[in-house]
């Protein structure tokens, strides 16, 4: 099983529509999680965090599911801007090192 | 603005030649790492390093060296023993362990 699995896509959506993803991973001990959207060309840049409670930002809200091992990501009327490909990362904090695995994306298409 | 600067944007690279790309923060980060992303595929780890003078190897660093003489600066060089150097490659820094990274907005290098 790998580390952290993402459907890659693509996922077609027309606007305003409500649309999720999910980001599996293969480590119960994994402590912190991220979402980063990036752009065609570009670096990526962090969208939010995901806390163990489940945390919203606007339009967007993360959820961490520990006992399925997934993090999710929902993006309620989307908007033509959020076409990008969006990234999951999960971190396990060690004593020496902290291990940072990134999905390889989702790819999301906002149609008009 | 506190950031990551990186530089050039755009760098070619005759054979046989070596080459460095620069990383610049003030963040105040202790954590720097460098990746590399080939076109359609995930963020591959280069090499990383937590603390000032100390460096490790990520999962791809043959090919690759740094140098970490600053807090700030994260400098990384392709050698001419890289015989596939053509990718986006991403600096980025980290401020704790389960604080997220943020990235400088990347160097595209091409061979020429």
């Amino acid at each position: 099983r790998k580390e952290v699995e993402q459907d890659p896509g693509p996922f077609n959506v027309p606007e305003g529509a409500t649309v999720a993803f999910n980001c599996t991973y293969s480590n119960s001990a994994s402590q912190s999680f991220f979402w980063y959207r990036q752009d065609c060309r570009k670096e990526p840049k962090l969208l939010m965090s995901v806390y163990s409670s489940g945390n919203e930002d606007g339009r967007f809200t993360a959820q961490l599911n520990r006992a399925s091992q997934y993090i999710s990501l929902l993006i309620r009327d989307s908007k033509l801007s959020d076409s990008a490909t969006y990234l999951c990362v999960v971190k396990e904090v060690g004593n020496r090192d902290d291990k940072i695995i990134f999905g390889k994306g989702t790819r999301l298409h906002i149609l008009p | 603005d506190g950031g990551i600067t990186q530089s050039p944007k755009y760098l070619f690279r005759k054979e046989g030649q070596n080459v460095t790309l620069s990383c610049e923060q003030n963040l105040n980060h202790d954590a720097m790492y460098w990746y590399r992303q080939d076109p359609g595929q995930g963020l591959r780890l280069i090499y990383y390093s937590q603390i000032v003078n100390d460096f490790q190897k990520g999962d791809i660093a043959e090919g690759y060296s740094v140098s970490r003489e600053k807090k700030e600066s994260f400098p990384l060089t392709v050698t001419s023993a890289q015989k596939n150097p053509t990718a986006f490659y991403l600096c980025a820094s980290m401020a704790g362990a389960y604080q997220p990274q943020h990235f400088g907005d990347g160097t595209r290098l091409s061979i020429l």
